[in-house]
């Protein structure tokens, strides 16, 4: 059971790269979410799932993408990087349909956008 | 809209005291949870306690507890003896149903650093 995995780790980009950020989950979980972490900011919800085929928009989702085509995997796109992406991206999984459920966060990936 | 607000960037506490961390919130739902989670310089985000909207008893689990004013909508986590392992960063979060689905809101952190 490995929980919820990202990858990269650690991630340079160029202004105007694109690429995705894999995350997975193993538990079979409904509810994934992407977040962006900035020192003095905390944790800011960029796009999240409720199941395949089901996203929405989180706090700060311009300049990035999400789709959700299976329940285990919820990647995140940057579709042309900018200096303000630079930030510790983590994804995070729960069970749906009940206010309780606390999330599990994966590991976070490390993006500089020079 | 949602909003959590975590007055406090930095917090000192001496080794086995007590300390309070606060937490306030707004959302306009009636049916909410609220959690707190933890981050040691290591990153990797650790769920602690969690309260939810209706709930009478104030949330405890060990050390931690949940002080919860639902009138003045605060939620703030006591930690009682604290370790030298408790020096992280501290997150509160809601869980709430505003729009089609919940989503979960974090505050910006309160960083905690226990003395010896």
């Amino acid at each position: 059971n490995a929980g919820v995995t990202q990858t990269p780790k650690f991630q340079v980009l160029k202004t105007g790269q694109s690429m995705t950020l894999q995350c997975a989950q193993d538990m079979n979980h409904e509810y994934m979410s992407w977040y962006r972490q900035d020192p003095g900011m905390g944790l800011r919800l960029i796009h999240y799932s409720v199941g395949a085929g089901i996203t929405d928009q989180g706090e700060v989702p311009n300049g990035y993408n999400v789709s959700r085509s299976t329940t285990e995997d919820f990647p995140l796109r940057l579709l042309s990087a900018a200096p303000s992406q630079t930030s510790v991206y983590f994804c995070a999984s729960s069970y749906f349909g009940g206010l309780s459920y606390e999330q599990y966060f994966g590991p976070g990936t490390r993006l500089t956008v020079t | 809209a949602q909003k959590i607000t975590q007055t406090q960037p930095g917090m000192f506490v001496q080794e086995k005291e007590a300390v309070t961390l606060d937490c306030t919130y707004d959302t306009s739902d009636q049916s909410y949870g609220l959690f707190w989670y933890k981050q040691p310089s290591s990153g990797e985000m650790i769920f602690l306690i969690y309260q939810g909207s209706y709930d009478e008893q104030n949330a405890t689990e060990g050390r931690y507890s949940l002080n919860f004013q639902k009138a003045r909508k605060s939620a703030n986590l006591v930690i009682s003896a604290s370790q030298l392992g408790d020096s992280a960063m501290y997150f509160c979060a809601m869980r709430a149903l505003e729009t089609s689905y919940d989503k979960v809101i974090f505050g910006p952190g309160t960083s905690l650093s226990v003395i010896p």
